[in-house]
């Protein structure tokens, strides 16, 4: 099992640019979502999914668009980058939604 | 906003059991306590959680008040490499999993 994979790592993007983040998990879980982490801060969820075809918000979902069209991939979209966006974001899945998180390793992201 | 309220930062010696405190006052009957915790920038790890009794697994040790109000997770023997931020969390009843700031734990030598 690869677990909870992020692509890129990092990226650095021009302001007004757009990018998806992709994240996929091999684990068959129902449950995924994003979180980003400033600066000496705690994480902030930004969209969740339940199961395939359905999403919500989360804290800080405003520049920021999801899909849940498979089980496994969860990517996150960003439409139009701010500098306000640069941060580390963070997927995670779980088996449902009272079972344990599991994180991917985060992208790094600036937005010049 | 999270539900949950963890002092910012605590220190423990090498060796000695580290106690970090959390309270939830609001918890409500059906949700859990969820423990993890995030070391320099990697993804937050799980390491324990529990509904009203008291939990242990190979990590650490969970102590739930009887009222649910509040809980304790224990380190019981710290070592240099527990040092990292500790979140407390419940889940809410929309699926909605909120993070606070946590409690950074520094094991000092």
């Amino acid at each position: 099992n690869a677990g909870v994979t992020q692509t890129p790592k990092f990226q650095v993007l021009k302001t007004g640019q757009s990018m998806t983040l992709q994240c996929a998990q091999d684990m068959n879980h129902e449950y995924m979502s994003w979180y980003r982490q400033d600066p000496g801060m705690g994480l902030r969820l930004i969209h969740y999914s339940v199961g395939a075809g359905i999403t919500d918000q989360g804290e800080v979902p405003n520049g920021y668009n999801v899909s849940r069209s498979t089980t496994e991939d969860f990517p996150l979209r960003l439409l139009s980058a701010a500098p306000s966006q640069t941060s580390v974001y963070f997927c995670a899945s779980s088996y449902s939604r009272t079972e344990k998180l599991f994180f991917g390793s985060g992208t790094q992201l600036s937005v010049l | 906003d999270a539900k949950t309220t963890q002092p910012p930062s605590m220190d423990c010696a090498e060796g000695r059991a580290a106690n970090l405190p959390c309270n939830h006052s609001t918890i409500s009957g059906n949700e859990y306590v969820y423990w993890y915790r995030q070391i320099h920038s990697q993804g937050p790890q799980y390491i324990i959680h529990g509904l009203k009794n008291n939990e242990t697994n190979e990590m650490a040790s969970l102590i739930i008040t009887e009222d649910r109000k509040s809980s304790t997770l224990i380190l019981p023997h710290a070592t240099l490499r527990d040092t990292a931020v500790y979140y407390c969390i419940v889940r809410l009843a929309d699926d909605k999993i909120i993070f606070g700031k946590g409690t950074r734990l520094h094991i000092l030598p």
